[in-house]
């Protein structure tokens, strides 16, 4: 399975960006790159995915290297709520089998402060 | 409003007593999976559905089963609960589309304990 390696832990300042990276140098061409948030004592929300191109959504942006080798989701403007841990995960497009699986890693603790 | 459901959100029960964790989807989903979260050990996949009647193990399926019977639901089936399975376990769907839907959408949890 392609993995991704993302930072144990980062802090933001409230009202401010927050810009969390993503390594995921084995990727293959068929790999859609999936983040997702887990708030204390909740289930993992899905934020945003994306294949080649950048994309926006209301949650948040996602932008990819050319090479697709890494991304980057961004939070516009944190918010003591953004406070989460982060999951940068690789998802085939090839559904079968155990292909289209969700593999959790460690993520980013992502700390907001006021 | 689109959701999974899980039922129960709180159980307590002893060694060997056979319990169901109940899942339940409203958005027509095809893909539905299990997944257990521990101090340490992060989100690991129990079991996972692709379609009704089909099933298969997950990284950690031992002392688990599931069914499909039906596009809506997928129970957990703990036969003979033992107090290693005490954990924080979530469902969730989604589609194989490449839209919107193609994320999962998860259930708030089930916080089991074995004693």
């Amino acid at each position: 399975d392609a993995k991704t390696t993302q930072p144990n832990s980062m802090e933001s300042n409230e009202e401010e960006p927050v810009h969390l990276p993503c390594n995921h140098s084995t990727i293959s061409g068929t790999d859609y790159i999936h983040w997702y948030r887990q708030l204390p004592s909740q289930g993992p929300e899905y934020v945003i995915h994306g294949l080649t191109s950048n994309v926006n959504n209301r949650m948040a942006s996602l932008a990819i290297a050319e090479d697709r080798k890494s991304s980057t989701l961004i939070l516009h403007r944190a918010t003591l709520r953004d406070a989460a841990v982060y999951y940068c995960i690789l998802r085939s497009l090839n559904y079968g089998g155990s292909q289209g699986n969700l593999i959790f890693g460690k993520g980013t603790k992502l700390s907001v402060k006021p | 409003e689109a959701q999974v459901t899980q039922n129960p959100r709180y159980l307590i029960t002893v060694t060997g007593k056979k319990l169901t964790v109940t899942c339940s989807q409203n958005m027509n989903h095809e893909y539905m999976s299990w997944y257990r979260q521990d101090p340490g050990l992060g989100l690991r996949q129990i079991y996972y559905s692709m379609n009704v009647e089909v099933t298969d193990k997950g990284d950690v399926p031992e002392g688990y089963k599931v069914s499909r019977k039906e596009k809506r639901n997928f129970p957990l089936i703990l036969e003979s609960p033992s107090p290693n399975q005490t954990s924080l376990y979530f469902c969730a769907s989604s589609s194989p589309s490449t839209g919107t839907a193609y994320g999962y959408t998860f259930g708030s949890g089930t916080r089991l304990t074995v004693v």
